[in-house]
Parts: C-alpha cells; structure tokens; sequence
C-alpha cells in the first residue's frame, strides 16, 4: 500500500509569489490535514479536508487556503509569500473518523528569498 | 489553547540504555500518539493510543495512555545507533467540530545515542 506522497519536496519562491503544494493521501483515506514546522513554532495545524470539504481550520491567515479534490488528493496554496512562510510543510492521511491514525508524508521543505 | 509539555527536551545516552519521555496537558485528550521524525523527513507513527490506562508496545518501544488522559508515556528499551531523532507525542480531542483531523504537538525530544 502506498504512503502519503507529498510534491514537490523541495521550493524556493521569492517573497510576493505563490506557491502551490500537492498532497496524496494512503488509497481509501479520505481525510487530508496540513501542519507547517518551524523551528520556533514546532507542528501547527493548518486546516483539515474531508470529501472535498475543510472540516477544520487553524489559526493561519488567509493567505493559507486549501482544498480537496474527489479522488481525495489534496493542494495547499500560499499567496503572497513572506520570509516567515519558509518551513516544513507537511500532510497527513487519515480514514477521516474517530479514533483512526494519522500518518504522515515526507514533507513540502519551502523557502522564500 | 491546548498544549502539550514533553520532556526531556533533549537526551544524551549511550547505545543499550533505556530512554524514557513524557508528555503532560492541561486538557484532556482522547487519543494519544508517539512519532519519530528524522531530519528532512515527516514524522513516522510509532504507537497509537486509544484508551486511558492502555499500555501498547511495539517492538523495543513501550508507551502508555495516562489514567486521567492528561498525560502520555515512551519508553524505549535497549536504545541502538537507528534511534536517533526527534519523538514527538500527540494528542487528539477526538470531538468532532473543531478537533477534526487537528493534532496537538509536544515540542519534542532530541535523542542522541553514543555508539
């Protein structure tokens, strides 16, 4: 059974662009949640997906959106980037129901100039 | 908000000691979960658990869900070079609402094992 599968690994944006993330969770998840990790912050969740819906959102601003597609994949936009967007950007897969683990990929590394 | 306090921060420890970290909060949780993330890399799910009182072990790796779900436990027995990184512990309101596929971090603990 395949992982969670995150592209591209690697991003260098300059500060003003966009950038977009891509996410495919374990076949049969249908949950999709993303966590940005900073040294500083640690692991801070974004938002949540289920069946093409946000579920759940944290507290990011609106530059940070998202969505879900029906095959479950999932993609992250950031608009107008800045110097502290650079961070690990990371997805987890997840059944979507309670008490279900949540598993994650390798990682989005981002780093704005 | 909810926060989760894991200690140590950081061990130092010869190859074929134990090791043993925590996690502590001030909410309740009703799911726990150990991960270990090595440089570069997302974190990788080591041991989930479910009910308060459980002890689940996996391999060389014991953790156990504390009886008031405030609190968490990792031991790992006879540490090896390979276990070096960053354990992380996790929680989960499991409420449904605003908890949906929303985990609550630990700071980590850095594990440095002396061959």
């Amino acid at each position: 059974k395949a992982g969670v599968t995150q592209t591209p690994r690697y991003l260098i944006k300059t500060r003003g662009q966009q950038v977009t993330l891509s996410c495919s969770p374990i076949s049969g998840h249908r949950s999709v949640s993303w966590y940005q990790q900073t040294p500083g912050q640690g692991l801070q969740f974004l938002f949540e997906y289920f069946s093409e819906t946000q579920r759940n959102k944290g507290n990011f601003p609106g530059r940070f959106s998202g969505r879900q597609f029906s095959n479950s994949r999932s993609e992250m936009n950031v608009s107008t980037l800045e110097l502290g967007d650079s961070a690990l950007y990371l997805c987890a897969s997840n059944q979507g129901w309670v008490n279900t683990e949540a598993f994650f990929g390798q990682g989005t590394r981002l780093t704005v100039v | 908000g909810q926060q989760l306090n894991q200690s140590p921060q950081s061990m130092f420890i010869q190859e074929g000691e134990d090791v043993s970290m925590n996690c502590t909060s001030s909410s309740i949780f009703n799911t726990w979960l150990w991960y270990k993330q090595d440089p570069g890399e997302g974190p990788v799910l080591l041991i989930a658990l479910y009910k308060a009182g459980e002890l689940t072990s996996n391999g060389r790796l014991t953790a156990q869900f504390g009886i008031t779900r405030k609190d968490s436990f990792l031991n790992i027995s006879a540490s090896i070079p390979s276990d070096v990184g960053i354990y992380f512990c996790a929680g989960d309101t499991n409420a449904g609402g605003t908890s949906y596929g929303k985990l609550t971090f630990g700071q980590g603990t850095i594990l440095t094992v002396h061959p």
